[in-house]
């Protein structure tokens, strides 16, 4: 089955942007979307169809998808932006839904 | 305003079966173009997809987990019910539900713990 691979960690000081990739083969023809997930609490929507934002998440959110990569990107990083990040695709070759197995961002 | 919130067993033992109920809100289960998932994420783990059902109540599932579950709805209830058979320790974890209106997951419920122990 299709395979979305993310790096388990990432680390990023205050005001730096961080760049959270999502492997897959020929991603760039899927749309990808992203979650956000704070410690103990659920997922939340932050990019959705590879780089539209959902209502309340800030531009400093955004995202890209080409070729074999996928990337969110975090402009000016807040200590409040760490947590752990997600990607997303329909796999439409067998018909559900992947996710990655996650990036965990740290804020120094 | 749209609310999803997962209710079940918290504990539950080996080879036995596992029920959980999704009650919605803000929106109907019979709503064009819509879809409830079942997701679940173990402790310190990833999250894993499990099933979807439509508003026209298509289903599809988890591939690699297909033969143990089950997803349907009670329009009436505003529910969407997810059974799994055959629990194992392996599958404790927290259990979401969650709403989409395309192929992404825009409204989650908070998510409810299901341990599996003798």
């Amino acid at each position: 089955s299709y395979v979305l691979t993310q790096p388990p960690s990432m680390s990023v000081a205050p005001g730096e942007t961080a760049n959270i990739p999502c492997g897959g083969n020929n991603i760039g023809t899927d749309s990808v979307h992203w979650y956000q997930q704070r410690p103990g609490q659920a997922p939340v929507l932050v990019i959705y169809y590879d780089s539209d934002r959902p209502s309340g998440i800030p531009e400093r959110f955004s995202g890209s998808n080409s070729g074999n990569t996928a990337t969110l990107t975090i402009s000016r990083v807040e200590a409040g932006d760490e947590a752990d990040y997600y990607c997303q695709v329909w796999d439409s070759r067998s018909d559900h839904v992947v996710f990655g197995g996650g990036t965990k961002l740290t804020v120094l | 305003q749209i609310t999803l919130k997962e209710s079940g067993p918290t504990l539950v033992k080996p080879t036995q079966t596992l029920t959980l109920t999704c009650t919605v809100s803000g929106f109907s289960l019979n709503n064009d173009r819509l879809g409830v998932s079942w997701l679940r994420q173990p402790p310190g783990k990833a999250l894993e997809w499990l099933a979807l059902i439509y508003w026209d109540d298509d289903k599809r599932y988890n591939p690699s987990l297909r033969s143990r579950l089950t997803i349907t709805k009670d329009t009436s209830k505003n529910q969407v019910v997810l059974t799994m058979i055959n629990m194992a320790p392996v599958d404790t974890a927290t259990y979401f539900c969650a709403h989409s209106s395309g192929w992404y997951l825009d409204f989650w419920g908070q998510g409810t713990l299901v341990t599996v122990s003798s």
